[in-house]
């Protein structure tokens, strides 16, 4: 399996604009995370799912933030409008719920808000 | 609640001496505990966990960490440094087999030659 797949790996935007982060569970897991990493904060849980549905979004920081799991292999975190205060590396994670309690992590990405 | 405290942000080695990463955890129920390592602009890879087993845990590249109790701690040691360890180390608690991971801020590690 080439393990968590997130994409794109580095976005730059305007402020105000709209941004779509992508990611791609590893097969067969079927819990799935988003984190947001910042110096200040450090790693935050935004939201995570459980078989495709969204089980604890009380990370996510504003309306602004909206996450979705369409279907087993893929989800998507948008940020509709975008603040600078959004920089940020978004990781995506997913796990199995079976006897492995490791959760992988995707390489993330780097969002500069500008 | 859980809460996780990594003490030091910033910890620096020679080459070849004693690595020990401090964590702290604050858990209402017996916690879960994971060691994660960062490499520059890479996503986290699990170093080892505890999940109520042994309390001596053996992960990889060498590293270790003894679960506590009563200190409420789980911290990581490596007997001999490597320049490749240099990199950022996170602790992180949760309250069971599938629940989510709470992080600690932190700690960079800093291999000097």
């Amino acid at each position: 399996d080439a393990g968590v797949i997130q994409s794109p790996r580095h976005e730059v935007t305007e402020m105000g604009q709209e941004v779509t982060l992508r990611c791609k569970p590893i097969s067969g897991h079927n819990s799935l995370f988003w984190y947001r990493q910042t110096m200040m904060r450090g790693l935050e849980l935004l939201i995570y799912f459980n078989n495709n549905v969204p089980i604890d979004d009380s990370g996510m920081p504003e309306d602004r933030f909206s996450a979705k799991m369409p279907n087993a292999s893929f989800s998507t975190l948008k940020i509709q409008p975008s603040e600078p205060r959004d920089s940020a590396v978004y990781f995506c994670a997913s796990q199995s719920t079976g006897s492995n309690t490791e959760a992988f992590f995707g390489q993330g990405t780097r969002l500069t808000v500008v | 609640a859980q809460s996780v405290t990594q003490l030091g942000s910033h910890v620096s080695v020679s080459e070849g001496a004693l690595v020990l990463l401090r964590c702290n955890y604050s858990s209402s129920v017996p916690p879960y505990l994971f060691w994660y390592v960062q490499y520059p602009n890479q996503g986290l890879q699990l170093l080892l966990k505890y999940t109520s087993a042994a309390t001596l845990v053996k992960g990889i590249n060498g590293f270790e960490a003894e679960f506590k109790k009563s200190e409420t701690s789980f911290h990581l040691t490596k007997p001999s440094a490597h320049m490749s360890d240099a990199a950022e180390y996170f602790c992180a608690v949760s309250r069971g087999r599938y629940s989510t991971l709470t992080f600690g801020k932190g700690t960079m590690l800093l291999v000097s030659p």
